[in-house]
């Protein structure tokens, strides 16, 4: 079955600081990867996503995350984290099948201290 | 790019009354969209699957009665949630896909409705 393991549930990097946001996914063929971003009471904003092809895959807002098939990773980073960065972040794996739902991890919550 | 719409944002009610969140797709054809609950400080949680004409497939553990999915047009699908009692106030966010995207299974989520039963 497939699932998704974001291993920190809570970060604090200060500004300006680095930041990898770790996402482990369970999937027996090569999954569609995507990373989220979410607001307090807000929706989902897609970060980017991993369909095939380049590893390294970038995203909005400076993140990028690389594809590593034999960690069965897909980790979160982006080199230097603005105070506008705090938020929960969700990485979801979907099948290589039309039509079928994405599944979650727990979300890492991000904080940005000064 | 392409935009879900859900309304209502937010929504109080009193236990006992039934309400109901829609999901548009604007700009595009969706040929399947889905339900998912949100509990604070928590994921998502799938609850239903639902394609254009056809009945809802509904995850494991929530009741089809409940939580009535109908997905009448290839941009609208509607949750209604019936009696709805406290333990309902959740976040409920709607995703769709778009139909001519072929074999990619990319999602749009919709912003979400913040359900509150008093």
């Amino acid at each position: 079955a497939q699932s998704v393991t974001q291993p920190d549930i809570h970060i604090t990097v200060s500004e300006g600081a680095s930041l990898e946001l770790r996402c482990n996914y369970s999937y027996g063929a090569t999954p569609y990867l995507f990373w989220y971003v979410q607001s307090p009471g807000q929706g989902l904003q897609l970060l980017l996503k991993y369909f095939s092809g380049d590893t390294l895959v970038q995203g909005i807002k400076g993140f990028e995350a690389e594809f590593k098939r034999s960690q069965s990773s897909f980790n979160l980073r982006k080199p230097s984290v603005h105070w506008s960065d705090a938020a929960e972040y969700f990485c979801a794996v979907g099948a290589n099948q039309a039509g079928t739902a994405l599944i979650f991890g727990k979300g890492t919550t991000l904080s940005v201290s000064s | 790019g392409a935009v879900v719409s859900q309304h209502p944002s937010w929504v109080i009610c009193k236990s006992g009354t039934s309400v109901k969140i829609e999901c548009r797709s604007l700009d595009f054809q969706a040929t399947t969209m889905f339900w998912y609950r949100q509990f604070p400080k928590q994921s998502l949680m799938l609850m239903a699957t639902s394609n254009e004409g056809s009945k809802a497939t509904y995850e494991q553990g929530v009741e089809k009665d409940k939580f009535l999915i109908n997905h009448a047009s290839l941009t609208l699908s509607t949750l209604t949630v019936t009696s709805a009692h406290p333990e309902d106030s959740s976040f409920y966010i709607c995703s769709a896909r778009d139909g001519s995207s072929g074999a990619y299974n990319e999602q749009f989520f919709g912003p979400g409705t913040r359900l509150t039963v008093l």
